[in-house]
């Protein structure tokens, strides 16, 4: 089973200020099959990227995705007060568990 | 718009059953696979499983940790997807979402609000 590990686990900055978040996979994963979500509190997620970096309907293009084989990058090229969530990666292999999401970063105000 | 509402949740006792539905409008629920996905108070997200459209033959896939307890299931002419939950367990305490895969695309576009399942005596 793939394992997806995201870093940092906390991310802190401020609006205006660029972030980049990682997801890394055990093993490779085919761009096709790696998307991001966003996550506010007590909402549930929203889909930001797919196919590794295709934004999906709606979503600002100041999110950009990118990466191949094991390493995928998420970046907000300048943050908004609304950006600030939880992300999580995820991808789609084979059993014993067809979608595995990552841990999930968070994404806090400095 | 396309809407996902889940209803049926609330509180079960461990080994006791459940079954939580959702309840689609807004697109042509039955060309499109179905996914449960869940999350713990606190935790992150997790897979529960998924049915394939009717077109491709209305299949299910479940992940290790629900598989033998867990069953999903559709009524396409109602538009609504099922989960059927037995022999509940406290971990499986969570939030459960339904969510719409893309068009033969290996990603969720659409999910619902949620709702909560307490697995406790």
């Amino acid at each position: 089973e793939i394992v997806l590990t995201q870093s940092p686990g906390t991310l802190s900055l401020s609006p205006g200020e660029r972030a980049t978040l990682s997801c890394r996979a055990s093993q490779s994963v085919s761009s096709r099959f790696l998307a991001w979500y966003q996550q506010k509190p007590d909402q549930a997620p929203r889909l930001l990227i797919y196919g590794a970096s295709s934004r999906a309907t709606g979503i600002p293009d100041r999110f950009s995705g990118s990466g191949s084989g094991t390493d995928f990058t998420l970046t907000i090229s300048r943050l908004e007060p609304e950006d600030f969530a939880v992300y999580y990666c995820q991808q789609y292999g084979s059993s014993p568990s067809m979608y595995t999401f990552g841990q999930g970063t968070k994404l806090e105000i400095k | 718009e396309v809407q996902l509402v889940e209803s049926g949740g609330g509180l079960v006792q461990p080994g006791r059953s459940l079954r939580i539905s959702c309840t689609a409008s807004g697109f042509t629920f039955g060309d499109y696979a179905m996914s449960w996905v869940r999350q713990a108070p606190g935790k992150g997200l997790e897979w529960v499983g998924f049915i394939r459209s009717k077109a491709y033959g209305g299949t299910t896939e479940y992940a290790a940790s629900v598989k033998g307890r867990f069953t999903i299931s559709r009524d396409d002419s109602k538009s609504i997807a099922y989960l059927q939950m037995n022999s509940l367990k406290t971990e499986d305490t969570a939030v459960y979402y339904c969510t719409r895969e893309g068009w033969l695309q290996p990603y969720f576009d659409y999910w619902g609000q949620g709702t909560l399942v307490t697995v406790s005596s």
